[in-house]
């Protein structure tokens, strides 16, 4: 079965600084798919990267990039400068080959920028 | 250029009574999908359909039923509600199955059972 698992439901990071909100997954497929979204409060669900499982580059959506450790089976989502406006609740999804199109979701980590 | 449109935002029911969230896409979309989202639970998929005329039960299908109308339209309902079933509920759609197509997401319902 697939799992997305985000260890950290809360983070705090300083207005400017980078952060990485980490995301690990458990598939036996060799095909899958990564996804981050971001949810502000306002409670849209807005897309932000995907990494796909034979890329062979880190994904990048300006500030956002993918760390994406395919043995360790991690996808961490790195914010770079960050700003008031990344306060948010994110979630790292997967979709993989065998699971016909599911798109499964963690738990969700819930950042705040400090000014 | 509506996207996916949510039908009602808001709704409190009673405990065993019934309803239908409705959701309707205008991108054209193969996949559509409905969730829910509790706090600290992340989004669960309750069904999801892969093409017009099938669909399959996700992580949380007790309770629920759905129906995709057409091509389009993917309601959910709920025949006899708890107050386990309280929770906001996303409608989702994707172009096809394809693992690089991204979802793109109604505003939500906010559902109480009392």
């Amino acid at each position: 079965a697939q799992k997305i698992t985000q260890t950290q439901p809360g983070m705090f990071v300083q207005e400017k600084e980078a952060v990485t909100l980490d995301c690990t997954y458990d598939t036996s497929d060799q095909s899958y798919g990564l996804f981050w979204y971001k949810q502000p409060s306002s409670g849209e669900m807005i897309f932000l990267i995907y990494q796909g499982s034979y890329d062979e580059q880190n994904a990048t959506e300006g500030r956002y990039s993918l760390n994406f450790q395919k043995a360790r089976k991690s996808a961490n989502l790195v914010i770079s400068a960050s700003q008031l406006g990344d306060s948010a609740m994110y979630f790292c999804a997967m979709s993989s080959a065998s699971n016909t199109g599911k798109l499964i979701f963690g738990q969700g980590t819930t950042l705040q920028v400090k000014p | 250029n509506a996207g996916v449109t949510q039908t009602p935002k808001f709704q409190v029911l009673k405990t065993g009574q019934s309803m239908t969230l409705q959701c309707a896409q205008d991108m054209n979309h193969n996949s559509m999908y409905w969730y829910r989202q509790d706090p600290g639970m992340g989004l669960r998929l309750i069904y999801y359909s892969a093409s017009e005329g099938t669909t399959d039960k996700g992580e949380v299908p007790n309770g629920y039923n759905v129906s995709r109308l057409n091509k389009r339209e993917f309601s959910l309902r709920l025949e006899s509600a708890a107050p386990s079933q309280t929770s906001v509920y996303f409608c989702a759609s994707r172009q096809n199955r394809q693992l690089n197509t991204e979802a793109f997401f109604g505003q939500g319902t906010r559902l109480t059972v009392v």
